[in-house]
């Protein structure tokens, strides 16, 4: 089955340390994206590729980082330089010639630092 | 002021209510309108696309309204599965670009369906 699969589902990191979300799509998608969900709060875009060896910055982007070496994944690291990294991240992608607005998106990484 | 505004709720109703939501959203400029379902601790999933003439899928109508700048959705004869979080999502440029760079999520309505 195609789908957007997102590792690990729940990670417990301790300040100062730096961690990676995994998230591979087997949609054939060029574009993907990684969102960040506060409580309360709706989705915000911290980093989009719209093609390989490509990506782009979103609203909230400090202290996080991507690569995208490979069409399937997209991984995020979140660095110990982002100041409240407690979150759930979500991870999607999207057909590029797509004209129905549908993100597909992983079932998130909760992430929490103690 | 938000881009996307949505009152955030909850909306407590009961069995085979019927419930409608507002959204508001700000760039006059925006192209195309989503409502997404976010049930909890769960990922968004597309509910429906919005469409200028408002479109219906089986108990649930989307309406966009361009000269006020917001969009709705009705759900009729409500059912304890219809329990979830709403969200009204924008797309500031047409949507056929395939980058969701200009997409705005609105903070979602919460619905719960009481038996």
């Amino acid at each position: 089955d195609g789908g957007i699969t997102q590792s690990p589902k729940y990670l417990f990191r301790k300040e100062g340390q730096n961690v990676t979300l995994s998230c591979e799509q087997n949609l054939n998608h060029d574009a993907m994206y990684w969102y960040r969900q506060d409580p309360g709060q709706g989705l915000r875009l911290i980093y989009y590729s719209q093609i390989v060896n490509d990506f782009q910055k979103g609203d909230i982007a400090e202290g996080y980082s991507v690569s995208r070496e490979k069409k399937e994944s997209f991984p995020l690291t979140v660095t110990s330089a982002q100041k409240n990294p407690t979150a759930f991240y979500l991870c999607a992608s999207r057909s590029r010639g797509s004209n129905t607005g549908e993100l597909f998106f992983g079932e998130g990484s909760r992430l929490t630092v103690l | 002021r938000k881009e996307v505004e949505q009152d955030p709720g909850p909306f407590n109703v009961p069995e085979g209510a019927t419930v409608a939501f507002n959204c508001t959203y700000s760039n006059s400029a925006s192209q195309s309108f989503f409502w997404y379902r976010q049930d909890c601790r769960k990922e968004p999933k597309l509910l429906m696309s919005v469409y200028s003439s408002g479109n219906e899928d089986g108990r649930f109508t989307a309406q966009l309204n361009r000269a006020s700048q917001y969009i709705s959705l009705l759900i009729r004869d409500s059912k304890l599965s219809d329990s979830a979080t709403y969200l009204c999502v924008v797309n500031m440029v047409g949507g056929s670009s395939g980058s969701a760079r200009q997409l705005t999520f609105g903070s979602g309505t919460q619905l719960t369906v009481l038996p």
